[in-house]
């Protein structure tokens, strides 16, 4: 069945840094991809999507490219502030309308 | 409303007591998703509504979880004789229209259960 690995965290780095969490998936077919982000006490937000192979999703300094070679659709950003402190969760919609997540990725900025 | 509610916002039960957890979604979105999410993890899909027809309840873990939409806007997730296990997070979201589109899906803050 349809699938979403992420790279576990807490990931913690300092203000400023480069960001890349990794995100990949099993799917048949050509699945829509998602990255959400869970800020604390907060509910789920949409960060960027893609829906066909080499779109690149981007919004708020944060990029990632569907790439169907290696199915991964990875997650970066150049300079990472205090407040991208959140979770972040990859998520994919295949042939059915659900959303399949990973487990998310707990990022943590420091000043 | 603006986005899609949910109430209430934390209860908590007594093992076997039954609950019901009410999803408001964005006025006119016709999908509404039902989700449950443990601590540490990531959603676990639940159900799905097409208007007030349930096409997908493949994730409901077993015969005390129970959803229904009957006029295709609120929703209610009910759970019988509540289980420790079944304390999570759940989540509704709701998106405009149904497959092979771009629209993505709202989600509410959750209603935090647990089961004492």
């Amino acid at each position: 069945g349809n699938s979403v690995t992420q790279m576990e965290g807490p990931v913690t780095l300092s203000e400023e840094a480069f960001l890349t969490i990794n995100c990949t998936y099993t799917a048949t077919g050509y699945p829509s991809l998602f990255w959400y982000v869970q800020y604390p006490g907060e509910g789920l937000q949409l960060l960027l999507k893609a829906t066909k192979a080499d779109d690149k999703g981007s919004n708020k300094g944060f990029e990632a490219t569907y790439r169907k070679e290696t199915t991964s659709f990875h997650l970066e950003k150049g300079s990472v502030q205090v407040s991208d402190s959140a979770v972040y969760f990859c998520a994919l919609r295949g042939v059915t309308d659900k959303l399949i997540f990973g487990t998310g990725t707990r990022l943590q900025v420091f000043p | 409303g603006a986005g899609v509610s949910q109430s209430p916002r934390y209860k908590v039960a007594k093992r076997g007591q039954d609950v019901a957890l009410r999803c408001d979604p964005i006025s006119g979105h016709v999908s509404l998703f039902w989700y449950q999410q443990a601590l540490g993890q990531g959603p676990e899909f639940l159900t799905y509504f097409q208007n007030e027809a349930q096409l997908d309840k493949s994730g409901l873990p077993s015969d005390r979880f129970f959803a229904e939409r009957p006029e295709g806007s609120v929703s209610t997730l009910k759970i019988q004789r509540t289980q420790q296990e079944d304390s999570a997070v759940y989540l509704c979201a709701s998106s405009k229209r149904q497959r092979r589109d771009n629209y993505g899906y709202t989600f509410g803050s959750g209603t935090r259960l647990t089961v004492v």
